[in-house]
């Protein structure tokens, strides 16, 4: 079955510290990868994706994640983060055939202290 | 810059009331999604739809779930007789393509059964 494990529940950084938050998926065929995040009380935005091509994609607001196949891995990361950047982070994932849903992580939620 | 838009923002309904999610799309999609997001857990996918009809549902989605698209614009999810584990966040999505274009979520309904 389809899934994707995000293992930092709660994360909580001091302004300008860097950040990863881990990704892995399980799926037998190709994917493509997505980085959603929820600031208190807001939707679901983007911040980046990937379909193919360079393995290392950049969003916005300065994130930046690396797919490594071999590794079934899509880490987020940001050099420097800022108290703006506290929210929810969800990595997802969606079949390029088949299916037609998103299946997402449970989500890690990032305090950062200013 | 295009939006997919839910009303309302916040329902609260008493058990076993029916109750109408609406979205409206972005105007050029053609694949249309709910999702749910229950207080603490995971984004979860309930259906999809395509064409006028249901791609793919969930073991979520039973017959007490229904959706349409009435009339070209709107997107609604019908819940028809609501449980108390039907509280929980639902989030409307579209995407332009189903391969090579990230899926827009709106704002979500928080709904309450009491």
């Amino acid at each position: 079955a389809q899934s994707v494990s995000q293992h930092n529940h709660h994360v909580i950084l001091s302004e300008a510290a860097s950040l990863e938050l881990g990704c892995n998926y399980s799926y037998g065929g190709t994917v493509n990868l997505f980085w959603y995040v929820q600031y208190p009380g807001q939707h679901l935005q983007l911040l980046l994706k990937y379909f193919s091509g360079d393995p290392l994609v950049k969003g916005i607001k300065g994130f930046e994640a690396e797919f490594i196949k071999s590794k079934f891995s899509f880490n987020l990361r940001k050099p420097s983060v800022q108290w703006s950047d506290t929210a929810e982070y969800f990595c997802a994932v969606s079949a390029t055939s088949g299916t037609y849903k998103y299946i997402f992580g449970t989500g890690t939620r990032l305090k950062v202290l200013a | 810059e295009p939006e997919v838009t839910q009303t309302p923002s916040h329902q609260v309904t008493q058990m076993g009331q029916e109750v109408i999610l609406r979205c409206v799309p972005i105007s050029n999609h053609l694949y249309f999604y709910w999702y749910r997001q229950i207080l603490g857990q995971k984004v979860e996918f309930l259906v999809s739809f395509y064409n006028n009809e249901i791609s793919e549902k969930s073991e979520i989605f039973d017959d007490q779930f229904s959706v349409e698209r009435p009339d070209g614009s709107n997107f609604t999810l019908k819940i028809r007789s609501t449980k108390l584990e039907d509280s929980a966040m639902y989030f409307c999505a579209s995407s332009g393509d189903r391969s090579f274009t990230e899926a827009f979520f709106g704002q979500g309904t928080r709904l309450t059964v009491v």
